[in-house]
């Protein structure tokens, strides 16, 4: 089941410069999205979410982008800084699923000082 | 802040025996569910449960497993006959409602070690 992919397993940026996150999706019946960062020993912290109705959503140093034609998105954060390393994770659900979360593999963000 | 917690945080158990894995959802909360994340994989959905029925269960959940609401606060995973491939964490969710998006809050896990 590959209905939601993050194909960097990791990524590594320096203290104060953007770090881009991305994932795509195949089914286009999903129309809520949401991040979740994980650290290691710890449950996925909600992050940021964004519905299918909109493109952008932004919250502090994390914006969230949508393209649905392309069924892409990315979160940026920027300034990043170091406890912002931790895994993320793309997650996506459908409306007649009653909350489902369907996970990506998550992207490992390293920001290093 | 409120918090979902789950308790225990680690289970070893051998391989057949019966584990039940607890879960304290956030008290408003009227949806819970289970997720589990095999060492090294994404984390899979298992189950939602609102009005002490399940709403929505993955392939993953076949009929050795179960959920239950004891009482008003507690939510249980139960594995009746444990596997090897079942080692993972397991992490429990709640949510004030179940519409897409509405942000789940998830606990720490119970780290599931079947031998």
């Amino acid at each position: 089941d590959q209905q939601v992919k993050q194909n960097s397993p990791s990524l590594s940026v320096q203290e104060g410069r953007i770090s881009i996150l991305n994932c795509d999706y195949t089914n286009s019946m999903f129309d809520y999205f949401l991040w979740y960062k994980k650290y290691p020993a710890e449950g996925p912290t909600f992050l940021i979410s964004i519905s299918s109705i909109k493109d952008k959503n932004e919250d502090g140093r994390f914006t969230v982008f949508l393209n649905k034609s392309a069924k892409h998105l990315s979160l940026h954060i920027v300034p990043s800084q170091p406890g912002d390393s931790a895994v993320y994770f793309c997650a996506a659900s459908a409306r007649n699923q009653g909350g489902k979360l369907i996970f990506g593999q998550g992207t490992e963000l390293s920001v290093k000082p | 802040e409120p918090e979902v917690t789950q308790t225990p945080s680690h289970q070893v158990t051998q391989m057949g025996q019966e584990v039940i894995l607890r879960c304290v959802p956030i008290s408003n909360h009227l949806y819970f569910y289970w997720y589990r994340q095999i060492l090294g994989q994404k984390v899979e959905f298992l189950v939602s449960f609102y009005n002490n029925e399940i709403s929505e269960k993955s392939e993953i959940f076949d009929d050795q497993f179960s959920v239950e609401r004891p009482d008003g606060s507690n939510f249980t995973l139960k594995i009746r006959s444990t596997k090897l491939e079942d080692s993972a964490m397991y992490f429990c969710a709640s949510s004030e409602e179940a519409r897409a998006g509405d942000t789940q809050y998830f606990g720490p896990g119970t780290r599931l070690t079947v031998l």
